[in-house]
């Protein structure tokens, strides 16, 4: 089972609307988490990263909010725009000592399709 | 553009081949981390390196192999290749090892026939 899941798989939204990206974890504490973009083909960019103890990052037209109580963390995005049509990853890291190993947990992703 | 250079852009090769494939870290970066995205799936975490020396290992298939040199580049050779190992290969760097403030490389597209 995946410690790290993202939902929905994906998204139609209008240009111009709101939307909500999900994502459940299940580790903690963890050192922080962070939200990529990746358009198709291309690698994964960062949009914020969130240490545990924080609650909200924004980012422009995106703000990612983090709840340690529910272990969830949620991907606003604003007044979208053709060009956020691209794929959203949720990522978790660990603090290494936890581990001493692999401390990266990714999510797989939601699919984010913005039409006219 | 993250800074992280990769090549090749493409490759395309043969089953049983074996293929090297090669990362620039951002300037100043220590860390270099190697990532294999097959189609429509996530992002798998193979192994990372810090100054040199593998830091933590992922799902690395023991026919892939990965080395960091002492100026900071890293290659990753896949050998004997299956029709599977067809995929997307991501490199990203850190000035840490922990992972903080990781960017990535535009990665190389392998195609194996």
């Amino acid at each position: 089972k995946n410690q790290v899941e993202q939902s929905p798989q994906s998204l139609i939204i209008l240009e111009g609307k709101n939307c909500t990206l999900q994502c459940n974890y299940t580790m903690s504490p963890f050192s922080n988490l962070r939200w990529y973009k990746q358009d198709t083909g291309r690698g994964p960019v960062s949009l914020t990263i969130m240490t545990f103890s924080e609650n909200t990052k924004s980012n422009g037209r995106y703000t990612a909010t983090l709840d340690a109580d529910t272990k969830q963390s949620s991907l606003h995005i604003t007044a979208s725009q053709l060009s956020d049509s691209a794929s959203y990853i949720c990522v978790v890291s660990l603090y290494f000592d936890q581990t001493g190993a692999n401390n990266l947990f990714f999510g797989t992703g939601t699919r984010l399709t913005v039409i006219p | 553009d993250s800074g992280v250079t990769q090549t090749p852009k493409h490759l395309i090769t043969a089953t049983g081949q074996r293929v090297t494939l090669r990362c620039s870290p951002r300037s100043g970066d220590l860390s270099v981390y190697w990532y294999q995205q097959s189609l429509d799936q996530g992002l798998q975490f193979l192994i990372q390196y810090y100054n040199g020396e593998e830091r933590a290992k992922g799902n690395i298939l023991e026919r892939f192999s990965a080395q960091q040199f002492p100026d900071l580049h890293s290659e990753l050779n896949l050998s004997s290749l299956e029709l599977g190992d067809s995929a997307l290969y991501f490199c990203a760097s850190s000035v840490e090892p922990s992972s903080v403030g990781q960017y990535f490389g535009p990665g190389t597209r392998l195609t194996v026939t």
